[in-house]
Protein backbone atom coordinates (compact mmCIF):
# COMPACT_ATOMS: atom_id res chain seq x y z
CA UNK A 1 0.00 0.00 0.00
CA UNK A 2 0.95 3.26 -0.23
CA UNK A 3 1.78 5.66 2.82
CA UNK A 4 3.63 8.27 3.99
CA UNK A 5 4.85 8.20 7.68
CA UNK A 6 6.17 11.07 9.96
CA UNK A 7 7.68 9.30 12.87
CA UNK A 8 7.85 11.55 15.36
CA UNK A 9 4.55 13.58 16.82
CA UNK A 10 6.14 16.61 17.96
CA UNK A 11 9.79 18.00 17.18
CA UNK A 12 11.39 20.82 19.94
CA UNK A 13 13.76 23.23 18.69
CA UNK A 14 15.31 26.55 19.88
CA UNK A 15 14.77 29.82 18.13
CA UNK A 16 18.30 30.04 16.11
CA UNK A 17 19.03 26.39 15.56
CA UNK A 18 18.48 24.38 12.50
CA UNK A 19 15.52 22.78 12.37
CA UNK A 20 14.47 19.00 10.45
CA UNK A 21 10.85 17.26 10.21
CA UNK A 22 11.20 13.84 8.98
CA UNK A 23 9.33 12.14 6.57
CA UNK A 24 9.80 8.63 4.78
CA UNK A 25 7.33 7.55 1.96
CA UNK A 26 6.43 4.20 0.04
CA UNK A 27 4.99 4.63 -3.28
CA UNK A 28 4.97 2.51 -6.63
CA UNK A 29 6.55 4.08 -9.47
CA UNK A 30 8.13 7.87 -9.18
CA UNK A 31 7.44 9.89 -5.95
CA UNK A 32 6.05 12.93 -5.96
CA UNK A 33 6.18 14.85 -2.82
CA UNK A 34 4.75 18.18 -0.67
CA UNK A 35 4.90 19.35 2.45
CA UNK A 36 2.34 21.91 3.87
CA UNK A 37 2.64 23.70 6.78
CA UNK A 38 -0.89 24.28 9.00
CA UNK A 39 -1.11 27.42 11.20
CA UNK A 40 -3.60 27.20 14.42
CA UNK A 41 -7.29 27.20 13.31
CA UNK A 42 -6.01 27.89 9.59
CA UNK A 43 -6.16 26.00 6.70
CA UNK A 44 -3.03 23.82 5.11
CA UNK A 45 -0.79 26.44 3.18
CA UNK A 46 1.52 24.82 1.09
CA UNK A 47 5.24 24.99 1.20
CA UNK A 48 7.54 23.11 -1.43
CA UNK A 49 7.28 19.78 -4.01
CA UNK A 50 9.45 17.26 -4.91
CA UNK A 51 8.72 15.98 -8.70
CA UNK A 52 12.09 15.60 -10.57
CA UNK A 53 15.58 16.56 -10.97
CA UNK A 54 17.74 18.22 -7.65
CA UNK A 55 17.03 16.32 -4.76
CA UNK A 56 17.22 19.66 -2.65
CA UNK A 57 13.79 21.65 -2.97
CA UNK A 58 13.59 25.05 -1.93
CA UNK A 59 10.37 25.98 -0.69
CA UNK A 60 8.55 29.03 0.94
CA UNK A 61 9.64 31.17 4.43
CA UNK A 62 12.89 29.53 4.12
CA UNK A 63 12.46 26.22 4.55
CA UNK A 64 14.04 22.99 1.63
CA UNK A 65 13.44 19.63 1.70
CA UNK A 66 16.18 16.55 0.78
CA UNK A 67 14.68 14.05 -1.13
CA UNK A 68 16.69 10.98 -0.93
CA UNK A 69 15.50 7.83 -3.19
CA UNK A 70 17.78 5.31 -1.58
CA UNK A 71 16.61 6.07 2.18
CA UNK A 72 12.88 6.83 0.96
CA UNK A 73 12.72 9.67 2.64
CA UNK A 74 11.93 14.13 2.15
CA UNK A 75 12.91 15.52 5.12
CA UNK A 76 11.94 19.03 5.93
CA UNK A 77 14.90 21.34 6.91
CA UNK A 78 15.30 25.21 7.39
CA UNK A 79 19.28 26.41 8.74
CA UNK A 80 17.81 28.67 11.32
CA UNK A 81 14.13 28.08 13.45
CA UNK A 82 11.99 30.95 14.14
CA UNK A 83 9.63 31.32 16.72
CA UNK A 84 6.61 31.72 14.28
CA UNK A 85 7.53 28.44 12.43
CA UNK A 86 6.04 26.22 15.20
CA UNK A 87 3.30 25.26 13.46
CA UNK A 88 1.68 21.38 12.47
CA UNK A 89 3.60 20.30 9.26
CA UNK A 90 2.41 17.42 6.85
CA UNK A 91 4.40 15.51 4.64
CA UNK A 92 2.05 14.09 1.18
CA UNK A 93 2.39 11.66 -1.62
CA UNK A 94 0.70 11.93 -5.18
CA UNK A 95 -0.46 8.38 -5.45
CA UNK A 96 0.81 6.23 -8.48
CA UNK A 97 -1.73 5.25 -10.76
CA UNK A 98 -4.57 7.73 -9.70
CA UNK A 99 -4.64 10.61 -11.52
CA UNK A 100 -7.29 12.94 -10.54
CA UNK A 101 -7.39 12.00 -6.69
CA UNK A 102 -6.12 13.26 -4.07
CA UNK A 103 -2.97 13.53 -1.59
CA UNK A 104 -2.17 10.48 0.91
CA UNK A 105 -0.99 12.59 4.18
CA UNK A 106 0.72 11.61 7.10
CA UNK A 107 -0.36 11.88 10.46
CA UNK A 108 1.68 15.51 10.94
CA UNK A 109 4.29 16.96 12.70
CA UNK A 110 3.82 19.50 15.68
CA UNK A 111 7.09 21.48 15.58
CA UNK A 112 7.68 23.99 18.70
CA UNK A 113 10.20 26.29 18.64
CA UNK A 114 10.86 27.94 21.73
CA UNK A 115 12.67 31.33 22.46
CA UNK B 1 -3.06 34.50 -5.73
CA UNK B 2 -5.66 30.82 -5.63
CA UNK B 3 -8.15 31.42 -2.79
CA UNK B 4 -10.49 28.53 -1.58
CA UNK B 5 -13.22 29.99 0.92
CA UNK B 6 -15.02 27.77 3.37
CA UNK B 7 -18.97 29.24 3.82
CA UNK B 8 -18.39 29.11 7.67
CA UNK B 9 -15.08 28.29 10.28
CA UNK B 10 -17.66 27.17 13.05
CA UNK B 11 -20.36 25.21 13.22
CA UNK B 12 -22.53 23.58 15.88
CA UNK B 13 -25.45 20.82 14.68
CA UNK B 14 -27.55 18.86 16.67
CA UNK B 15 -27.38 14.98 15.86
CA UNK B 16 -29.90 13.76 13.22
CA UNK B 17 -29.91 17.34 10.95
CA UNK B 18 -28.96 17.79 7.61
CA UNK B 19 -25.91 19.66 7.86
CA UNK B 20 -24.16 22.17 4.07
CA UNK B 21 -20.80 23.03 4.09
CA UNK B 22 -20.20 24.99 1.19
CA UNK B 23 -16.76 25.52 -0.76
CA UNK B 24 -16.18 28.11 -3.52
CA UNK B 25 -12.31 28.59 -5.24
CA UNK B 26 -12.06 31.62 -7.65
CA UNK B 27 -9.37 29.94 -10.34
CA UNK B 28 -11.04 27.98 -11.88
CA UNK B 29 -9.50 24.70 -11.10
CA UNK B 30 -11.09 21.31 -12.37
CA UNK B 31 -10.16 19.32 -9.40
CA UNK B 32 -12.01 19.77 -5.55
CA UNK B 33 -11.68 17.90 -2.72
CA UNK B 34 -13.23 17.35 0.52
CA UNK B 35 -10.94 15.99 3.26
CA UNK B 36 -11.48 15.15 7.57
CA UNK B 37 -9.23 16.10 9.71
CA UNK B 38 -8.66 14.63 13.04
CA UNK B 39 -5.72 14.49 15.69
CA UNK B 40 -3.46 11.99 15.38
CA UNK B 41 -5.45 10.51 12.07
CA UNK B 42 -3.81 13.33 9.71
CA UNK B 43 -6.35 14.12 6.61
CA UNK B 44 -8.60 11.84 5.71
CA UNK B 45 -10.28 11.70 1.64
CA UNK B 46 -14.36 11.86 1.70
CA UNK B 47 -14.91 12.77 -1.87
CA UNK B 48 -13.41 14.36 -4.50
CA UNK B 49 -14.59 15.68 -7.86
CA UNK B 50 -12.75 16.58 -11.47
CA UNK B 51 -15.68 18.13 -13.24
CA UNK B 52 -18.93 19.53 -12.72
CA UNK B 53 -21.45 16.49 -12.04
CA UNK B 54 -18.61 14.54 -11.48
CA UNK B 55 -17.49 12.45 -7.79
CA UNK B 56 -15.61 10.11 -6.43
CA UNK B 57 -15.49 8.77 -3.16
CA UNK B 58 -12.46 8.79 -1.19
CA UNK B 59 -11.59 6.79 1.74
CA UNK B 60 -14.39 8.05 4.11
CA UNK B 61 -17.12 8.21 2.23
CA UNK B 62 -20.07 6.45 4.61
CA UNK B 63 -22.76 9.18 6.53
CA UNK B 64 -21.30 11.88 3.35
CA UNK B 65 -22.35 12.98 0.01
CA UNK B 66 -21.36 15.99 -2.04
CA UNK B 67 -22.46 18.42 -4.93
CA UNK B 68 -21.17 20.14 -7.84
CA UNK B 69 -23.31 21.65 -9.86
CA UNK B 70 -20.41 24.70 -10.80
CA UNK B 71 -17.12 24.39 -11.33
CA UNK B 72 -16.19 26.84 -8.91
CA UNK B 73 -18.52 25.24 -5.78
CA UNK B 74 -18.21 21.44 -4.43
CA UNK B 75 -20.99 21.01 -1.18
CA UNK B 76 -20.16 18.43 1.23
CA UNK B 77 -23.78 17.18 2.63
CA UNK B 78 -24.16 15.19 5.91
CA UNK B 79 -27.37 13.44 5.52
CA UNK B 80 -28.20 12.81 9.35
CA UNK B 81 -25.28 13.93 11.44
CA UNK B 82 -23.79 12.13 14.35
CA UNK B 83 -21.56 12.85 16.98
CA UNK B 84 -18.89 10.81 15.71
CA UNK B 85 -18.57 13.38 12.37
CA UNK B 86 -17.59 16.51 15.01
CA UNK B 87 -14.60 16.95 13.21
CA UNK B 88 -12.57 19.84 11.20
CA UNK B 89 -13.54 19.78 7.54
CA UNK B 90 -11.12 20.80 5.00
CA UNK B 91 -11.85 21.52 1.10
CA UNK B 92 -9.19 21.83 -1.66
CA UNK B 93 -8.67 22.42 -5.14
CA UNK B 94 -6.56 22.04 -7.76
CA UNK B 95 -5.85 23.05 -11.52
CA UNK B 96 -6.08 19.61 -13.60
CA UNK B 97 -5.63 16.02 -12.57
CA UNK B 98 -2.25 15.45 -12.81
CA UNK B 99 -0.42 13.50 -9.57
CA UNK B 100 2.65 16.55 -9.71
CA UNK B 101 -0.31 19.43 -9.05
CA UNK B 102 -0.18 20.94 -5.63
CA UNK B 103 -3.89 21.57 -3.42
CA UNK B 104 -4.66 24.83 -2.74
CA UNK B 105 -6.87 24.70 0.42
CA UNK B 106 -9.52 26.70 2.43
CA UNK B 107 -9.48 27.59 6.20
CA UNK B 108 -11.55 24.68 7.42
CA UNK B 109 -15.12 24.76 9.30
CA UNK B 110 -14.68 23.17 12.47
CA UNK B 111 -18.24 21.20 13.08
CA UNK B 112 -19.39 20.53 16.44
CA UNK B 113 -22.01 17.62 16.37
CA UNK B 114 -24.12 17.41 19.78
Amino acid sequence: AQSVAQPEDQVNVAEGNPLTVKCTYSVSGNPYLFWYVQYPNRGLQFLLKYITGDNLVKGSYGFEAEFNKSQTSFHLKKPSALVSDSALYFCAVSPHNQAGTALIFGKGTTLSVSS
Amino acid sequence: DVKVTQSSRYLVKRTGEKVFLECVQDMDHENMFWYRQDPGLGLRLIYFSYDVKMKEKGDIPEGYSVSREKKERFSLILESASTNQTSMYLCASSQTGGRTDTQYFGPGTRLTVL
